[in-house]
């Protein structure tokens, strides 16, 4: 059975650092891209970040771009979410995602974690 | 980047209802579209990808159609596990823009 499983999440100051986790397991997590999406409280998704299979390329929203780190260790069967300058509009639950792998570009997302909320607040 | 617009944001219909919903790119995008459900403390699940692939275990009656910039999905004979919020997404290149959403409540 796929899961993921996110932690980190926690309350922070604005301008304060966090680092968000994922580690999946039931099924060969090297061979996936993987993707963070959150989801601010009462509003829509919003798509953050993503990492090919072999870590070699990464992709940003342009909200977190230079701010957020995307990572992963595929040993560990991890990736992770460094969000460093965080702001009060950075609040959301946040999800670690699997690319479904249905073509060679980036496709749909067929696995979520749970989520694990992150809350900026003075 | 493409913008990705849903239609209506929500709407109410009853049990047995047939349903669609669209959702229309800015840019033509082929038929890289997804759609996701949603219920409320719950993560996204994936019913359809590229435009008209159901996903397995999704039931039959969830179905996707379109291409270039407008698509839709379709619930025929709604249930009451189907009251929910859908997302659709583009896929195939970055950013993975998400329509708005469209919450489906109980008429």
């Amino acid at each position: 059975e796929v899961q993921l499983v996110e932690s980190g999440g926690a309350l922070v100051k604005p301008g304060g650092s966090l680092r968000l986790s994922c580690e999946g397991s039931g099924f060969r997590f090297s061979f996936y891209s993987m993707n963070w999406v959150r989801q601010a409280p009462g509003k829509g998704l919003e798509w953050v970040a993503s990492i090919s299979s072999s870590g070699s390329n990464t992709y940003y929203a342009d909200s977190v771009k230079g701010r957020f780190t995307i990572s992963r260790d595929s040993a560990k069967n991890s990736q992770y979410l460094q969000m460093n300058s965080l702001r009060v509009e950075d609040t959301a639950v946040y999800y670690c995602a699997r690319d479904a792998r249905y073509s060679s570009a980036w496709s749909a997302i067929d696995y979520w974690g749970q989520g694990t909320l992150v809350a900026v607040s003075s | 980047d493409i913008q990705m617009t849903q239609s209506p944001s929500s709407l109410s219909a009853s049990v047995g209802d047939r349903v669609t919903i669209t959702c229309r790119a800015s840019q033509n995008i082929g038929t890289y579209l997804n759609w996701y459900q949603q219920k409320p403390g719950k993560a996204p699940k994936l019913l359809i990808y590229e435009t008209s692939s159901l996903q397995s275990g999704v039931p039959s009656r969830f179905s996707g159609s379109g291409s270039g910039t407008d698509f839709s999905l379709t619930i025929n004979s709604l249930q009451p596990e189907d009251f929910a919020t859908y997302y659709c997404q583009k896929s195939y290149d970055t950013p993975l823009t998400f329509g708005g959403g469209t919450k489906v409540d109980i008429k």
